[in-house]
This record gives C-alpha cells, structure tokens and sequence, in this order.
C-alpha cells in the first residue's frame, strides 16, 4: 500500500481483557518497529523485526506483552490481561532498509492506535 | 543513542520562517542528525537528516554547526499545516542491532495565523 496501515484506530478494553493490534506494512519493507507512545510523550520503543525474524525484543514492557510477524509482512502486538498503565497509542513504522547503516535512512509511520483500558 | 536537548514550545506566525535549535553536546563522530515531526492524531513524519554538511529538502533545512553540537531545523515559510512535536534525535551509524529511534519530549511548535 501507499503508506503503512494500523487497525483498529481505535480500542477500548477492560481491564483484563487481551488486545490484538494489527500493522501492515509497506509492501516489500524489510524492516518493522512498533512503539507505545503515552499521553504527552515521545514514543518508545517496543520491538524490531527484520523480515519474520524478531531480533530486538528489549522494549517490551513486560510479558504480557508479545508481538509477532509470521510472514515478514503483516505484524501483530498482542496484549494479555490488559491494565490501566497499558493505555497509550501503539505506532508502527517500517523502512525498506536492513539495520545496517540504518542512521542514514528514515521511518514511515502509521497513524497508530489508541488504546483505552477502563 | 546519545542525548538531545530541545526547547518545549515554539510560537510563530504564518508565512514566517521558523529555527527550531537543538543541542547535542555529547554527539559522536558517527552519528546521523534526524528530524520527525508528529502532527496531532498521526504518527511521526521524517522530515529531514543530516551527518556534518548543511542539508535542503522539500519540506525544510537543517543547519548543522561546525562542531556538529547543535542543530537548526529550518522551516522556510510556516504554515498553519506546520503545527506539530518537531522531534530533532540521533542515530548512530557504528552501532549494532536495531534498537529504534529514541525520541525525547520534541519542542510543540505553534503557529498563530
């Protein structure tokens, strides 16, 4: 597609309930990161995939939270159990480039999705 | 990646040019200058990088000091449409794995008609 695609826009879940977050990427894009944005602050990083292979797993907040990319394209974040703290926009970027020499490239980013947990 | 410092808001009228600084004292030899902006509801938009010359684009400039410690994101001529965070962050070419970009607060840029 022309840019990368997030759904839904939106969610709301009660508190324990599982979360499915959905990222289309780019057709053809190598690389995929998703980041939690909360309210008033920069994003953060959550996880990369290069193709199918997740090779950095290092900002997921705790094991509730899994995120996958069975066929190098489409990406989901799933969300267990799901509390309060979890509230924030979820975003997805890809890039057509590999990780090397990665500073001399930019992201494109979705829209992202809002997460409420009540 | 090292650390940025940004100013938390910016105003600006319209049709003005805008100097959006950024500091990064500690910056290392081979670290890329990035900018995204975040307009609201949406997610970040590259804007614009650079390593040590001053570089142009369809959407803004960015002035690189000759000791490479600070920056200037340039916006030629504001729109109302430049409303957004400006996020100015730096990316290291000599580091391994793939770590993301690592964003700070940015600086709220608003543009008064």
């Amino acid at each position: 597609g022309a840019g990368v695609s997030q759904s839904p826009r939106y969610k709301v879940a009660k508190r324990g309930q599982d979360v499915a977050l959905r990222c289309d990427p780019i057709s053809g894009h190598v690389s995929l990161f998703w980041y939690q944005q909360a309210l008033g602050q920069g994003p953060e990083f959550l996880t990369y995939f290069q193709n199918e292979a997740q090779l950095d797993k290092s900002g997921l907040p705790s094991d509730r939270f899994f995120a996958e990319r069975p066929e190098g394209s489409v990406s989901t974040l799933k969300i267990q159990r799901t509390q309060q703290e979890d509230s924030a926009v979820y975003l997805c970027a890809s890039s057509s480039l590999p990780p090397v020499g990665r500073a001399n490239y930019g992201y494109t980013f979705g829209s992202g999705t809002r997460l409420t947990v009540v | 990646d090292a650390k940025t410092t940004q100013p938390n808001s910016m105003e600006s009228n319209e049709e003005e040019p805008v100097h959006l600084p950024c500091n990064h004292s500690t910056i290392s030899g081979t670290d890329y200058i990035h900018w995204y902006r975040q307009l609201p509801s949406q997610g970040p938009e590259y804007v614009i990088h650079g390593l040590t010359s001053n570089v142009n684009n369809r959407m803004a400039s960015l002035a690189i000091a000759e000791d490479r410690k600070s920056s200037t994101l340039i916006l030629h001529r504001a729109t109302l449409r430049d409303a957004a965070v400006y996020y100015c962050i730096l990316r290291d070419t000599a580091g391994g794995g793939a770590d993301g970009l690592t964003f700070g607060k940015g600086t709220h840029l608003i543009i008064q008609p």
